[in-house]
């Protein structure tokens, strides 16, 4: 079993529409928590970052981490084409990891239809 | 202000080629990645620069994969020779400090290799 799990998709969903990304992590030590967008060809870029567990909101994302489930999500409210990209979840390691050792799941890939 | 650069973007070899990477991080980033990003997958960790040393380079094939960082600015990542499995991305990242988890790397948009 890999530490981070996150099904590659792809989702396809028409504008508009609420989309629900998750990751679940088999280490219940993780307390760092991070979603990063990948446009085609491009290189990721940090999204949301959440510490421990809880909600967090920026615009239309929201990040939430139960940690009770050792599962994250990260829910992308009235979705537009420009957020078709691939979605990967990100953990920093406990026992004295740093942001050095980010474990990424595999990346979902996301559709956005107009 | 400018983002990580890297080239060349796209390099096409035949195996048992060399080839390398550079990358320019952001300016004053002191810690500096190397990630291998095959097709599908999310990005591996295979060398972390703090200034000049490096620091954690466990996952770095040292028989065929070499990295430098010569005045803990600049890096070059060369692979000698170079074999099929090697085709991916190869992406390079920059941060303050990576004893600051804030999880925020950022990272260049890649040198993508095709080994032929």
């Amino acid at each position: 079993q890999k530490e981070v799990e996150q099904d590659p998709g792809p989702l396809s969903v028409p504008e508009g529409a609420i989309v629900s990304l998750n990751c679940t992590y088999s280490n219940s030590a993780f307390q760092y928590f991070m979603w990063y967008r990948q446009y085609s060809r491009k290189g990721p870029e940090l999204l949301m970052y959440t510490y421990s567990s809880g909600n967090k909101e920026d615009g239309r994302f929201t990040a939430q981490v139960d940690k009770s489930s050792k599962y994250i999500s990260l829910f992308i409210r009235d979705s537009q084409p420009s957020d078709s990209a691939t979605y990967l979840c990100a953990m920093i390691p406990p026992m004295g990891g740093s942001q050095g050792n980010l474990i990424f799941g595999k990346g979902t890939k996301l559709s956005v239809k107009p | 202000e400018a983002g990580v650069v890297q080239s060349p973007r796209y390099k096409i070899i035949e195996k048992k080629q060399p080839v390398a990477f550079w990358c320019n991080p952001i300016s004053g980033h002191n810690t500096l990645y190397w990630y291998l990003q095959n097709l599908g997958q999310g990005p591996e960790l295979l060398i972390r620069y703090e200034n000049e040393e490096a620091v954690d380079d466990s996952q770095l094939p040292k028989d065929r994969f070499s990295a430098e960082r010569l005045k803990g600015v600049d890096s070059t990542l060369k692979i000698q020779p170079a074999e099929l499995g090697d085709s991916a991305v190869y992406l390079c990242a920059s941060s303050l400090s990576s004893g600051m988890n804030t999880g925020e790397l950022f990272f260049g948009e890649g040198s993508r290799l095709t080994v032929l």
